[in-house]
């Protein structure tokens, strides 16, 4: 699976849109971008994932660049409970495949 | 989203004991699930991977011996740490699979073993 590359922290006032970028320059055509979210001593949370449309749910958008070598994660208003290390993840569909965490993005919602 | 459980939440044992960890996935069956181990400040770390009504495979590094998994129905993986020493001592998590148009994998709340 491609490696990504992420900031390792980031931070964002309460209400305001947080924008985490994730760069994986070698993606490969079946490869998708998930995105999940690990609050402090808690299982990591599931929040989107898509292939190369931009995509939206009731978490966040994913908006991933034309040549796919690139990603952001949008959180529209960020709120203090938004808090957490976010991790950028590339992997295939392939049956039985894992995902590989690196070190994530530690995003700091402040009041 | 899909619930995954862990069960316990939180384990103290004492060195040289076993201990195992439940998860399971509550509203959807799990032909793969997944075993990760994070120590503080670290991220996860992937441990194995299970299939129903097969043996584990282990990552490179992870004793297969020491950690034991059994996932032996589409909804129920566990985890067995034999002869827990401090060293084991981490917060573990699993992970299901749920496959077709949205593959995705959900996790469990995590359970944190402190081994004296």
């Amino acid at each position: 699976d491609a490696k990504t590359t992420q900031p390792p922290s980031m931070d964002c006032a309460e209400g305001r849109a947080a924008n985490l970028p994730c760069n994986h320059s070698t993606i490969s055509g079946n490869e998708y971008v998930y995105w999940y979210r690990q609050i402090h001593s808690q299982g990591p949370q599931y929040i989107i994932h898509g292939l190369k449309n931009n995509e939206t749910n009731e978490m966040a958008s994913l908006i991933i660049t034309e040549d796919r070598k690139s990603s952001t994660l949008i959180l529209p208003h960020a709120t203090l409970r938004d808090t957490a290390v976010y991790y950028c993840i590339v992997r295939s569909n392939n049956a039985g495949n894992m995902l590989t965490f690196g070190g994530g993005t530690r995003l700091m919602v402040k009041p | 989203g899909a619930v995954v459980s862990q069960h316990p939440s939180r384990v103290i044992c004492k060195s040289g004991t076993s201990v195992k960890i439940e998860c399971r996935s509550l509203d959807f069956q799990a032909t793969t699930m997944f075993w990760y181990r994070q120590f503080p400040k670290q991220s996860l770390m992937l441990m194995a991977t299970s299939n129903e009504g097969s043996k584990a495979t282990y990552e490179q590094g992870v004793e297969k011996d020491k950690f034991l998994i059994n996932h032996a129905s589409l909804t129920l993986s566990t985890l067995t740490v034999t002869s827990a020493h401090p060293e084991d001592s981490s917060f573990y998590i699993c992970s299901a699979r749920v496959g077709g148009k949205s593959d995705t994998q959900y996790f469990g709340p995590g359970t944190r073993l402190t081994v004296l």
